[in-house]
C-alpha cells in the first residue's frame, strides 16, 4: 500500500540528547513537510524539502534539523538546543510543490522527555 | 503574519443538524483552502478542498469559499456522533510554489445522540 510511514510511534527523550523521527513515503511525492503539534493548537512548520538534497526552514525551525538525501525519506533530528520538545510530530507530502495540492499526512510521533 | 483563524469552540449540534464550521485568513494570495478532520490522538486526514468561489459539494459536506471576504466554511449535513472532531482548515502560502499551507488551530466539533 502506498503511504507515509513514520516511526517511531512514541520516542522519549533524555536530556541533552539528540532523537531522530523517520519519516518514508512510497508514494513518488516531490515535497514533504514536518510538523509540530502541541495540545489544543494548529500545525506548525518546521522544515520542508521541495527536492533532494535541498529543505528550507519553516516557522520554528530552531533546536531541529533534517537531511533529504533520498526523494522518499526526509528525517527530522530533534536536537538537545530544543528546549521544549515534548509534542505531536508529523509529517506530510505533496506530488507537486507546483499547484494547489493537498497534503496527506503519516500517523505522526509522539515525543516526550524523560 | 499570515493567519489561518478558527473559533476553538467546541461546537456542539444535536445528531441529525447541520453543523457549520467556519475560518477566516489573512493572505490574500491564498490560491486554495482544505479541510482536515483530525480525531483525538490521530493524525490529520484531508475532507475536502476547494479553490474557486462558491460552493464544493461531496456527500454530507460542502465547503464553501468567499476569496473577497476571506472567508471558507465547511458544513456537514445529518451530523452524525462520528463527525466528532477537530477540524482543521488550511489555506497556502500566498502565490509562491512552496506546497506550503497555514493551519488555523482547529475547531472542535461535537455531536450529541
Amino acid at each position: 500500500d502506498g503511504g507515509i510511514t513514520q516511526s517511531p510511534k512514541y520516542l522519549f527523550r533524555k536530556e541533552g540528547q539528540n532523537v531522530t523521527l523517520s519519516c518514508e513515503q512510497n508514494l513518488n511525492h516531490d515535497a514533504m513537510y514536518w510538523y509540530r503539534q502541541d495540545p489544543g493548537q494548529g500545525l506548525r512548520l518546521i522544515y520542508y524539502s521541495q527536492i533532494v538534497n535541498d529543505f528550507q526552514k519553516g516557522d520554528i525551525a530552531e533546536g531541529y534539523s533534517v537531511s533529504r538525501e533520498k526523494k522518499e525519506s526526509f528525517p527530522l533530528t530533534v536536537t538537545s538546543a530544543q528546549k521544549n520538545p515534548t509534542a505531536f510530530y508529523l509529517c506530510a507530502s505533496i506530488i507537486s510543490y507546483n499547484g494547489n495540492q493537498p497534503q496527506h499526512f503519516g500517523d505522526g510521533t509522539r515525543l516526550s522527555i524523560l | 503574519q499570515k493567519e489561518v483563524e478558527q473559533n476553538s469552540g467546541p461546537l456542539s449540534v444535536p445528531e441529525g443538524a447541520i453543523a457549520s464550521l467556519n475560518c477566516t485568513y489573512s493572505d490574500r494570495g491564498s490560491q486554495s483552502f482544505f479541510w482536515y478532520r483530525q480525531y483525538s490522538g490521530k493524525s490529520p486526514e484531508l475532507i475536502m478542498f476547494i479553490y474557486s468561489n462558491g460552493d464544493k459539494e461531496d456527500g454530507r459536506f460542502t465547503a464553501q469559499l468567499n476569496k473577497a471576504s476571506q472567508y471558507v466554511s465547511l458544513l456537514i449535513r445529518d451530523s452524525q456522533p462520528s463527525d466528532s472532531a477537530t477540524y482543521l482548515c488550511a489555506g497556502t502560502h500566498g502565490s509562491s510554489n512552496t506546497g506550503k499551507l497555514i493551519f488555523g488551530q482547529g475547531t472542535t466539533l461535537q455531536v450529541k445522540p
